[in-house]
């Protein structure tokens, strides 16, 4: 079936500029996470969503950071006013279900962001 | 800050040989889970380890566990030139079942 997928998968915008990234988790997949993996770096957790509870927000990096989920379904990156160290790629992940345990994620190819 | 810490960087090696490497953390874990990436296909999860197990195989991969040391290790045998990829544990810890968190990673070379 069909994996996580992300558009764009490159983005690049003026400092200043707000940017929208999308995910499509897996149907039947409950979770969903955001990463940002700075060149040469490890991944760095952003937000998890869960079904319908609040979002775990504690990794957002600032203000300027926020995310949304319709239900199960698509999800959407809002980095505003972007700062050249907004230069990333964010990847997104899903799975069946987070909150029951070991889950294994499954990421999507990301979006490479390039902040100018 | 990042609390996974992968060990080498970077690994050189033939077609055939064996490949090792090792993750060192900080705090007590769910479990260690370890992923591939490369450019072609991104990150792929390739085992998870439970923090009461000690050995675990997949294929040619086998990760061991050693919760004293706080350290784990990724051993892939046989290599081949398509194993090629960017190495990364990724630890599970305290109350979250679900938020992991990176080492850097260790970028591995096979040479054909």
């Amino acid at each position: 079936g069909a994996g996580v997928s992300q558009s764009p998968s490159n983005k690049v915008t003026e400092k200043g500029k707000d940017v929208e990234l999308r995910c499509d988790p897996i149907s039947g997949h409950t979770a969903l996470y955001w990463y940002r993996q700075r060149l040469g770096q490890g991944l760095e957790f952003l937000i998890y969503f869960q079904g319908n509870s609040a979002p775990d927000k504690s990794g957002l990096p600032s203000d300027r950071f926020s995310a949304e989920r319709t239900g199960e379904s698509v999800s959407t990156l809002t980095i505003q006013r972007t700062q050249q160290e907004d230069s990333a790629v964010y990847l997104c992940a899903s799975s069946l279900d987070g909150g029951r345990g070991a889950d294994t994620q499954y990421f999507g190819p990301g979006t490479r962001l390039t902040v100018l | 800050s990042q609390q996974g810490e992968e060990d080498p960087q970077a690994l050189s090696i033939q077609e055939g040989e064996n490949a090792t490497m090792n993750c060192s953390y900080k705090t007590s874990i769910n479990n260690l889970q370890w992923y591939r990436q490369n450019s072609g296909r991104g990150l792929v999860h390739l085992i998870l380890i439970r923090s009461n197990e000690r050995e675990k195989h997949s294929g040619r991969l086998r990760v061991t566990l050693d919760t004293s040391k706080k350290s784990s290790s990724l051993l892939i045998t046989a290599s081949r030139a398509a194993d090629t990829a960017s190495y990364f544990c990724a630890q599970n810890s305290g109350g979250s079942n679900y938020k992991l968190t990176f080492g850097k990673g260790t970028l591995l070379t096979v040479n054909p």
